[in-house]
């Protein structure tokens, strides 16, 4: 069954408005989450490292004041985008890293489609 | 830097008609490759995890091999629910555990 849920699996939102994504490790606690996007025909790209009781550490390119991402308890991250304009467009999937399995796969989430028009 | 190449790029098979899907690789020391299928709309689903040359992995249809350049995914007699695009990752011993380099995936359509 899925360890990580994600939440919603779509949304649609007007340009200027904040969408917030969540996040969920669901039968183990993730100190370290991960949030990535993945356009069209490209692959997945990491975005940022959630940190659990920390700040969230940002890839390059990726703007931190966009991107939100609040891991406030060791079963939640969300990702906040702000001010969305159309080419935030994208599918965003989180993963989870289970504690104690530093060579193990990530287990992703089933992603949310972000609409933004 | 870090690479990955997938072809091919889409494979269309016809139900029990064998093939390979490669997944080409740089990594400046390889901490572990690995292969998950992603349906529309899902995110991926974690299939193998392969950790040096010459190691291979196998579940139902699939076999996955691993040499210091490349991995195959070899899938035998196939059925349509195979349908899938396969994504290619690897992992380098400079990254974190969530830094893994993706390829751009392999879209496999198998007809009945």
């Amino acid at each position: 069954g899925a360890v990580v849920s994600q939440h919603p699996s779509w949304v649609i939102c007007k340009s200027g408005t904040s969408v917030k994504i969540e996040c969920r490790s669901l039968d183990f606690q993730a100190t370290t989450m991960f949030w990535y996007r993945q356009f069209p025909k490209q692959s997945l790209m990491l975005m940022a490292t959630s940190n659990e009781g920390s700040k969230a550490t940002y890839e390059q390119g990726v703007e931190k004041d966009k991107f939100l991402i609040n891991h406030a308890s060791l079963t939640l991250s969300t990702l906040t985008v702000t001010s969305a304009h159309p080419e935030d467009s994208s599918f965003y999937i989180c993963s989870a890293e289970k504690p104690g399995t530093a060579d193990s796969p990530l287990h992703f989430g089933n992603g949310t489609r972000l609409t933004v028009t | 830097e870090d690479q990955v190449t997938q072809s091919p790029e889409a494979l269309r098979l016809q139900e029990g008609e064998s093939s390979s899907l490669n997944c080409s690789y740089t990594v400046s020391g390889l901490r572990g490759l690995f292969w998950y299928r992603q349906d529309p709309g899902k995110g991926p689903e974690f299939l193998f995890t392969l950790y040096s040359a010459g190691e291979e992995k196998e579940k139902e249809r699939l076999k996955a091999t691993l040499t210091k350049k490349e991995s195959f995914l070899h899938i035998t007699a196939p059925k349509p629910e195979d349908s899938a695009t396969y994504l290619c990752a690897v992992r380098d011993y400079g990254g974190s555990q969530g830094n893994l380099i993706f390829g751009k995936g392999t879209k496999l359509s198998v007809k009945p």
